[in-house]
């Protein structure tokens, strides 16, 4: 199965701070990768899909790159309803499975 | 779009539970779907997953054989029933929407299994 990883486990980071979070797959899974946001004591919330392409209604401070094995999230400038964690999700296999997630929290 | 999901609570280990999801807003039947879990202050797992029609079905290892998916189009609800449930079974259930990924999650229910 493929395995996928985040760095850092944790993030903090101040308010108009540009922030990154890495996702890499253990195998290639092209650009099959998604992004999602989960707020504490809510549901996932997708950020982008196909490693680039922002999903509808997230702000353009967002934005996903890479392919292959290695994917990045960026945040161009943190705004305070930003705090919370993140994952990446391969779906190049039917088990589409998830990284382990990325707290960004306030400095 | 609304996903409504239904049917958690407590069960021993080794019982049976049947998770249900109530979609609107959408035309349910164009949609494959997901059940995923997050245990306890942990991280997301799909649990399983559905074609539009209903066939074919796709379970992670540790639930093929005692988990079964189902859909009914005609009343736009999914269905997770449960069975040999384990303590690891434990987590939140999420009902969601694939389409360019997972669109849409609903707000969740919650699965303890305890003695």
């Amino acid at each position: 199965d493929i395995q996928m990883t985040q760095s850092p486990s944790t993030l903090s980071a101040s308010v108009g701070d540009r922030v990154t979070i890495t996702c890499r797959a253990s195998h290639y899974i092209n650009t099959w990768l998604a992004w999602y946001q989960q707020r504490p004591g809510k549901a996932p919330n997708l950020l982008i899909h196909k490693a680039s392409t922002l999903a509808s209604g997230v702000p353009s401070r967002f934005s996903g790159s890479g392919s292959g094995t290695e994917f990045t999230l960026t945040i161009s400038s943190l705004q305070p309803e930003d705090f919370a964690t993140y994952y990446c999700q391969q779906y190049d296999t039917q088990s589409c499975t998830f990284g382990p997630g990325t707290k960004v929290e306030i400095k | 779009v609304q996903l409504v999901e239904s049917g958690g609570g407590l069960a021993q280990p080794g019982g049976s539970l049947r998770l249900s999801c109530s979609a609107s807003g959408f035309t349910f039947r164009n949609y494959a779907m997901y059940w995923v879990r997050q245990a306890p202050e942990k991280g997301l797992q799909v649990v399983a997953t559905i074609s539009k029609s209903g066939d074919p079905t796709f379970y992670a290892d540790s639930e093929r054989d005692r988990f079964t998916i189902s859909r009914d189009n005609s009343n736009d609800t999914l269905f997770l029933q449960m069975t040999g449930l384990r303590i690891e079974d434990a987590g939140i259930y999420y009902c969601a929407i694939w389409n360019y990924a997972l669109d849409f999650w609903g707000q969740g229910t919650l699965v303890t299994v305890s003695s």
